[in-house]
């Protein structure tokens, strides 16, 4: 069964708006990271977070980790055009080691 | 510094026929993991390679299998194809467990289709 699920599936924004996309997962995880798709092609890794950290950012990102409710939330802030892509979380177990499973992910479509 | 590189960039297989899909990682990478990625879903892990071993493997049957050659690159085989095996096959590199601190690097897949 999926480790990794996002919610919601797909979300539609205006440009300049945030965008919250969530992911719950079932076991004690070693991190969680955020990639991003676009068009089908291959994923580009956006950020990891380490399972003592609550919270980190990277430019417009903000991820933030509740270990205690298996949750995790991707903030993206003034969204752009360019951010239409669908959004995955991965978690990397610590029963699966060296497996890093995805969910099923958030379509996201930024309106100009 | 060249990315992960797969190979071919589409394939189009019978059903019952066998395919070979390349992937070489990142400069520096020795680490590669396979995964199928169905249309809408998320990708999916098929078994990772490190050392030329097959260090970890998800929920695929034997007919999908793997390599890893001593210049770290990768080969995915999958036998007796089937129609559901249609899908985008993503090879992602990294340096040993490096992917725990700075994730993956992916190729931009495979895409097979069985007809």
């Amino acid at each position: 069964s999926q480790q990794g699920e996002e919610d919601p599936q797909a979300l539609s924004i205006q440009e300049g708006e945030n965008a919250t996309m969530n992911c719950s997962y079932k076991t004690s995880i070693n991190n969680l990271q955020w990639y991003r798709q676009n068009s089908g092609r291959g994923l580009v890794h956006l950020i990891l977070i380490r399972s003592n950290e609550r919270e980190k950012h990277s430019g417009r990102l903000r991820v933030t980790l509740d270990t205690s409710k298996k949750s995790s939330s991707l903030l993206i802030t003034a969204s752009r055009a360019a951010d239409t892509a669908s959004y995955f979380c991965a978690t990397d177990a610590k029963t699966s080691y060296d497996k890093v499973i995805f969910g099923p992910g958030t379509s996201l479509s930024v309106i100009p | 510094d060249a990315g992960v590189t797969q190979s071919p960039t589409h394939l189009i297989k019978t059903r019952g026929q066998q395919v070979t899909l390349r992937c070489s990682p990142k400069s520096g990478h020795d680490t590669v993991s396979w995964y199928q990625q169905a249309l809408g879903q998320g990708p999916q892990f098929i078994f990772q390679y490190y050392e030329e071993e097959e260090r970890q493997r998800g929920n695929f049957p034997d007919r999908f299998s793997g390599h890893q050659f001593p210049n770290y690159s990768s080969e995915l085989n999958v036998n007796a194809l089937l129609l559901g095996d249609s899908a985008l096959y993503l090879c992602a590199s990294s340096l040993d467990r490096a992917f725990r601190v700075g994730g993956y690097t992916f190729g931009s897949g495979t895409r097979l289709t069985v007809v």
